[in-house]
C-alpha cells in the first residue's frame, strides 16, 4: 500500500540551530515528492518538489531536501531555523499514474524556543 | 503568481442550513481540488475537476455538493451537514490532473452548530 510516514509528530529545536525533517515513503512507481508548510489557520505553502533529476533540491524560506532512493526518504533541512518557521510540515507523494492524488504523512509540527 | 483564493475565510451554519464555499485561481490551471482537513491532521481529499469535469469523488457524503461552473471557479455547496463536518476546507488547484504541483488556498473554517 502507498503511504508516507513521518516518524516524528513534534520537533523542538533552538533558533540558530540546524534542522532536520524526516519523510519516509512507500510507493510502487517512482513518485513526486513535496514538502509543505502549514501556519496555524492557514493554507498548505509549497516549500519544495522532487521530480527527478539531482536529488539535491533547493526550495524557498532557505529549505532544502535530498532524495535517496535507497532508503526511500526525502528528507526537510535547514541549516539556521528562524522563529518564523514554527508551523507544521507535511511531506507528501503523488505520482501521473494516480491522477491528482497527494498521499500526505501526519505531519511534524515545529516549535522553535529562542 | 500562485494565488488561489478562498471564500468566506470563516463559516458558521446550522445543520439545517445550506451554504456554499468558493474557490477561485486565475493561473489557467485545468485541475482544482477540494480537500478537508480536521485538527492536528493532514489534508484528505474529496473531489478532484479536471477540464471542469468531475475526475474524483473520495467516496464523500452527499450533503456535499461540488461545482465547477468554469475553469477559474470551484464551489462546494453544503446541504445538512453534521457537527463532525467542522473543519478547514481546503481548495487546491494545478496545471493538470496528475502534474504534480498542487498549489493550495488559505481554506475555509466551517464550524457547524
Amino acid at each position: 500500500a502507498q503511504s508516507v510516514t513521518q516518524p516524528d509528530i513534534h520537533i523542538t529545536v533552538s533558533e540558530g540551530a540546524s534542522l532536520e525533517l524526516r519523510c519516509n515513503y512507500s510507493y510502487g512507481a517512482t513518485p513526486y515528492l513535496f514538502w509543505y508548510v502549514q501556519s496555524p489557520g492557514q493554507g498548505l505553502q509549497l516549500l519544495l518538489k522532487y521530480f527527478s533529476g539531482d536529488t539535491l533540491v533547493q526550495g524557498i524560506k532557505g529549505f532544502e531536501a535530498e532524495f535517496k532512493r535507497s532508503q526511500s526518504s526525502f528528507n526537510l533541512r535547514k541549516p539556521s531555523v528562524h522563529w518564523s518557521d514554527a508551523a507544521e510540515y507535511f511531506c507528501a507523494v503523488g505520482s501521473p499514474s494516480n491522477t491528482g492524488k497527494l498521499i500526505f504523512g501526519q505531519g511534524t509540527t515545529l516549535q522553535v524556543k529562542p | 503568481d500562485t494565488e488561489v483564493t478562498q471564500t468566506p475565510k470563516h463559516l458558521v451554519m446550522g445543520m439545517t442550513n445550506k451554504k456554499s464555499l468558493k474557490c477561485e485561481q486565475h493561473m489557467g490551471h485545468r485541475a482544482m481540488y477540494w480537500y478537508k482537513q480536521k485538527a492536528k491532521k493532514p489534508p484528505e481529499l474529496m473531489f478532484v475537476y479536471s477540464y471542469e469535469k468531475l475526475s474524483i469523488n473520495e467516496s464523500v457524503p452527499s450533503r456535499f455538493s461540488p461545482e465547477c461552473p468554469n475553469s477559474s471557479l470551484l464551489n462546494l455547496h453544503l446541504h445538512a451537514l453534521q457537527p463532525e463536518d467542522s473543519a478547514l476546507y481546503l481548495c487546491a488547484s494545478s496545471q493538470r490532473e496528475g502534474d504534480g504541483t498542487q498549489y493550495f488556498g488559505p481554506g475555509t473554517r466551517l464550524l457547524v452548530l
